[in-house]
């Protein structure tokens, strides 16, 4: 069965670096998302991508987030200058249609130091 | 000091009894209604779903109920199993490609 996969699982990296979360998301899918969940808080909502542009974006997607499709699988979450607040498990998600039917991967938890 | 956020309510269930696991949700406008299911370590996971113009709906040993008038969503598991300890989280979202919006989730522990 296709699977939303997330690369690196774990990331560890200095207060003010910068960082790209890694998604392949299912192969015919068209909509794209990125999720964050702090350590046993509720999962919230990042960004939806669709059509190579973003669609939405919560108020904590500020301008050191950005996503990027650089090919016709990937799908990239980049943190320009991390900051301790950001650790966190990120989690990519995609659609085949509508906001509907998200399948998750399994999250990249990332910490900030 | 104790963090917000890290204490979630917490259902315990003798294996075989069934669980019920609630959920309020915020927006009126809402019209669909998923339910995920995280084990620790893993993203959200699929279980069912419901639309707005459906007030129950039944897969395999779940089944999800919608009551639009108090904007409560319930997930039923029938004969509960060791495998469905997990935390459980309902997602609401309104038509069109708008985000899920997750509440706050309910630990499930089944005692075997």
């Amino acid at each position: 069965e296709p699977e939303v996969t997330q690369t690196p699982s774990h990331q560890v990296t200095q207060m003010g670096q910068e960082v790209i979360l890694r998604c392949v998301p299912i192969s015919n899918h068209l909509y794209f998302y990125w999720y964050r969940q702090i350590l046993g808080q509720k999962v919230e909502f990042l960004v939806s991508f669709y059509n190579n542009e973003i669609s939405e974006k919560s108020e904590i997607f500020d301008d050191q987030f950005s996503v990027e499709r650089p090919d016709g699988s990937n799908f990239t979450l980049k943190i320009r200058s991390t900051k301790l607040e950001d650790s966190a498990m990120y989690f990519c998600a995609s659609s085949p249609r509508t906001a509907y039917e998200q399948y998750f991967g399994p999250g990249t938890r990332l910490t900030v130091t | 000091g104790e963090s917000v956020g890290l204490h979630l309510p917490t259902l315990s269930v003798q294996e075989g009894d069934n669980s019920i696991i609630n959920c309020a949700y915020s927006n009126s406008a809402s019209d669909y209604f998923i339910w995920y299911k995280q084990e620790s370590g893993k993203g959200p996971q699929f279980i069912i779903d419901i639309r707005s113009n459906m007030d129950k709906r039944q897969g395999q040993r779940v089944t999800v109920l919608l009551n639009k008038t108090v904007k409560h969503l319930s997930l039923q598991i029938a004969a509960t199993q060791p495998g469905d300890s997990a935390v459980y989280f309902c997602a609401e979202t309104r038509s069109g490609n708008t985000p899920l919006v997750f509440g706050k989730g309910t630990r499930l522990s089944v005692i075997a």
